[in-house]
């Protein structure tokens, strides 16, 4: 059974760092692309960052370019996500998502419960 | 990186079918047969409904079905039931990067 647990999030004031860990078992992490989304309070789906299997291809949404940096160590089977010059913006829940398997691949299909970050003075 | 567009809101009896549209542009849902469909439940895990535009996982009910013409992808739900009542999303491959669309709350009534 695929299973994504993310932890790291919390409250952090304005202008400081966060980092998110994404703890990934029931597939071979190290074959697969992974994917940061998350979802502010009322607001929609917004996807952050992508990183390729062996971490040499990444790519973020501008929102978080410059200030955000995705990574993964394959031995461990985990994703992180460090988060630093925090924003208020930058308030919501957190997802670890799995490049999907069949098809394109360009999809999510499965995701953790996910992190909630908040930032706040 | 502008969000997809979808309506807020669609609501339906049970029983019924409604359809929920998901327009981009040519830069994302226009060249690209990557869509695919969200089940959201706020606070828990998103869930994949449709990939490749009508392609269903495995364990999906086909009540739900997925297409697309031009700039506009729809998910279909036919027989609403009750437990569909949640959030949708579309998502789209950019370029390297991904979409997600507004989001519409589905309300079963």
């Amino acid at each position: 059974e695929v299973q994504l647990v993310e932890s790291g999030g919390g409250l952090e004031q304005p202008g400081g760092s966060l980092r998110l860990s994404c703890a990934a078992s029931g597939f071979p992490f190290s074959s697969y692309e992974m994917n940061w989304v998350r979802q502010a309070p009322g607001k929609g789906l917004e996807w952050v960052s992508f990183i390729s299997s062996s971490g040499n291809i990444i790519y973020y949404a501008d929102s978080v370019k410059g200030r955000f940096t995705i990574s993964r160590d394959n031995a461990k089977s985990s994703l992180y996500l460090q988060m630093n010059s925090l924003r208020a913006e930058d308030t919501a829940i957190y997802y670890c998502a799995k490049r999907g398997s069949s098809g394109s691949r360009q999809y999510f299909d499965y995701w953790g419960q996910g992190t909630l970050v908040t930032v706040s003075s | 990186q502008s969000a997809l567009t979808q309506p807020a809101s669609v609501s339906g009896s049970p029983g019924q079918s409604i359809t929920i549209s998901c327009t981009g542009t040519s830069s994302d849902v226009g060249t690209y047969n990557y869509i695919s469909w969200y089940q959201y439940y706020p606070g828990k895990a998103p869930k994949l409904m449709i990939y490749d535009v009508s392609n269903r996982p495995s364990g999906v009910s086909n009540r739900f079905s997925g297409s697309k013409s031009g700039n506009t992808a729809s998910l279909t739900i036919s027989g609403l039931q009750a437990e569909d009542e949640a959030d949708y999303y579309c998502s789209s491959y950019t370029s390297s990067t991904r979409v997600f669309g507004t989001g519409t709350k589905v309300t079963v009534l």
